[in-house]
Parts: structure tokens; C-alpha cells; sequence
């Protein structure tokens, strides 16, 4: 099984609302990542996460903020996000961090309003 | 640092015609290569890799990638074109060796977005 999951599909959300994103995977993957990806153009990485410690923050703005409760599962929890923010967000994972093939999820497409 | 460079944005090609994809890389030694493959709204798919040994990988749905360290290119090829393979196609290098800031990084090209034509 080489499946991640996202939920939810698609998220509408004010600017002074609080949500979460969702991610699992059940592969025993020991790395996961957090994409933010905006129209015509390349997945940009924000977290990583290997043994589930933060291990990567590219420079994301606090309003986002990542959490790892257990090995299979990643949140992203977001609150005042600008309309900027919106974007297809997509969680990935991979046997170690070092480089080898990452599987995405479906995404989450967010729109901010 | 590494990077990656897909030189054709949009290619359109016609059912049934042979596709080639560019990927050309920068990096100080052999990365690992990947191919994925985006259609619209979704996430990526994993087509092929290529870590060490053959130079020619085959992946899924048809697709092959050669790996030429001469060149620094991976690309990604399918002798017959299916209208299912509209798609955008993404080159990625991760760096085996990697540490520090470098940890868990893939770097994507610009994509592809491929076009096909009945």
C-alpha cells in the first residue's frame, strides 16, 4: 500500500478562522513533509518531519504550524492565513529523509477569503 | 546546491506519436532521480527512479528514463503516447548524501505540461 491521505479535499476559510489539515500514512514511513503548491508551478517544500521531529521549517510563516502526533499522522494547522495563502497543499512521506522517493497525497486545496 | 531544469514547458504531441521529456540536473555527484507526474488538481505520482546500476529505468504506466551522467539529463520517454498521459510532468534530484539543510529535500524542475492531441 503505497497510499497517503489528505483531508479534507477542499477547504474555504475565512481570514480570522482556525482549521487544520490532515495527512496519514500507513507505509511506516519515518519522514513526512508538508508542500505548499500554487497554479503552473513546482511543490515548495515547508516541514519535514523524520522520527517525528521537526527536522526542516523553510522560513514558513508562524500562522502555519505543523504537528506530528505519531509516526503515520501529520497535521497542519492554520489560523489568519491571507488570501495568498491559497494553494494546493500537499503531504508527502518516505522511508528515511535522506533523499529517497517521496508519495504524495491528493492534496488540499485551500482558498482563502 | 542541486537543481534542475525541464528546458520545454508545454510539449503537445499526437495519440500514438513517441514523447521525450528533458530533465537536465546540477549536482556535484549522482542524485537520486525521480519522474513524477501531476494532472490537474491532484497530487504526484511516482513514475520512476533512478538511484544507482542500470542507467535505463522503467517505470509505470510505459514511461522508461535514461540516465546519462555525460550530459547530467534524465529523460523521460514512452514510445506511443495515450490521451490519458495529458498530464504535467515534474523532474526531481534528491541528494543521497544529504545532511543538515540539505535533509529530505527533493528539488523539483519547472514541469512539463504535456498536451495530446486525439
Amino acid at each position: 500500500d503505497t497510499e497517503v491521505t489528505q483531508t479534507p479535499k477542499h477547504l474555504v476559510m475565512g481570514m480570522t478562522n482556525k482549521k487544520s489539515l490532515k495527512c496519514e500514512q500507513h507505509m511506516g514511513h519515518r519522514a513526512m513533509y508538508w508542500y505548499k503548491q500554487k497554479a503552473k508551478k513546482p511543490p515548495e517544500l515547508m516541514f519535514v518531519y523524520s522520527y517525528e521531529k521537526l527536522s526542516i521549517n523553510e522560513s514558513v510563516p508562524s500562522r502555519f504550524s505543523p504537528e506530528c502526533p505519531n509516526s503515520s499522522l501529520l497535521n497542519l494547522h492554520l489560523h489568519a492565513l491571507q488570501p495568498e495563502d491559497s494553494a494546493l497543499y500537499l503531504c508527502a512521506s518516505s522511508q528515511e529523509g535522506t533523499g529517497d522517493e517521496q508519495y504524495f497525497g491528493p492534496g488540499t486545496r485551500l482558498t482563502v477569503t | 546546491a542541486q537543481s534542475v531544469t525541464q528546458p520545454d514547458i508545454h510539449i503537445t504531441v499526437s495519440e500514438g506519436a513517441s514523447l521525450e521529456l528533458r530533465c537536465n540536473y546540477s549536482y556535484g555527484a549522482t542524485p537520486y532521480l525521480f519522474w513524477y507526474v501531476q494532472s490537474p488538481g491532484q497530487g504526484l505520482q511516482l513514475l520512476l527512479k533512478y538511484f544507482s546500476g542500470d542507467t535505463l529505468v522503467q517505470g509505470i504506466k510505459g514511461f522508461e528514463a535514461e540516465f546519462k551522467r555525460s550530459q547530467s539529463s534524465f529523460n523521460l520517454r514512452k514510445p506511443s503516447v495515450h490521451w490519458s498521459d495529458a498530464a504535467e510532468y515534474f523532474c526531481a534530484v534528491g541528494d543521497p548524501y544529504a545532511g543538515g539543510t540539505s535533509y529530505g529535500k527533493l528539488t523539483f524542475g519547472q514541469g512539463t505540461i504535456l498536451t495530446v492531441h486525439p
